[in-house]
């Protein structure tokens, strides 16, 4: 079936790269989500990917795709202590099957 | 802010009743999604809709049920509510019914008491 899988959390030191990774098990979904959600606030749609392609990026966002592996993950370059939040890998078109989040901790 | 706008922000009920979750959806946005999320179970799709039609379901309960109207807003109809039912549940929208660019709402917090 289907199923996104997570760590559960992750610490930096601000001014570091995080890299949060993700495994998912439908391989035709068309697109692959990041998401972030901040205490008390919805769901952030951050960057999402077409699964055709291996690397996207944006800013200081860096998303990359090994379809083969089944494996997504989202590099944070220059962390700051504003991006700690739960970050969710997500996969689907029309419904999306969530992983259970990453608790992304920066200390300064 | 996401352009979702959903109401009430807080929802404090007792067991056995029925409340009902709007969602007003972006602008030019036909799609409309509702996810819960617990502490449990994670963020769980529930139902979609596109341009008034039930699209997909997910996990929903029977007691639940949904519906979009023709001026696209949805609601989350939610009934003999148990204490389980207690989650944060959000509404998505988005233009297509693909699931692209999916943008969420503030989410409304249920608690059942």
């Amino acid at each position: 079936g289907e199923d996104v899988e997570q760590s559960l959390f992750l610490s930096v030191r601000e001014g570091d790269s995080s890299v949060i990774n993700c495994t998912y098990t439908d391989s035709s979904s068309t697109y692959l989500y990041w998401y972030k959600q901040e205490p008390g606030a919805g769901l952030q749609l951050l960057t999402y990917i077409f699964s055709n392609m291996d690397m996207k990026q944006d800013q200081r966002l860096t998303v990359l795709l090994n379809k083969k592996d089944k494996h997504l993950s989202l590099r944070i370059a220059d962390t700051q202590t504003g991006d700690s939040a739960i970050y969710f890998c997500a996969e689907g078109g029309g419904k999306l099957i969530f992983g259970q989040g990453t608790e992304l901790s920066v200390k300064p | 802010d996401s352009g979702v706008t959903q109401t009430p922000k807080h929802l404090i009920t007792a067991t056995g009743q029925r409340v009902t979750l709007r969602c007003s959806p972006r602008s030019g946005d036909l799609s409309v999604y509702w996810y819960q999320q617990s502490l449990d179970q994670g963020l769980q799709f529930l139902i979609q809709y596109y341009n008034g039609e039930e699209r997909a379901k997910g996990n929903i309960l029977e007691r639940f049920s949904a519906q979009q109207f023709p001026d696209l807003h949805s609601e989350l109809n939610l009934s003999s509510l148990e204490l389980g039912d207690s989650a944060l549940y959000f509404c998505a929208s988005s233009v297509a019914g693909d699931g692209t660019e999916a943008f969420f709402g503030q989410g409304t917090r249920l608690t059942v008491v």
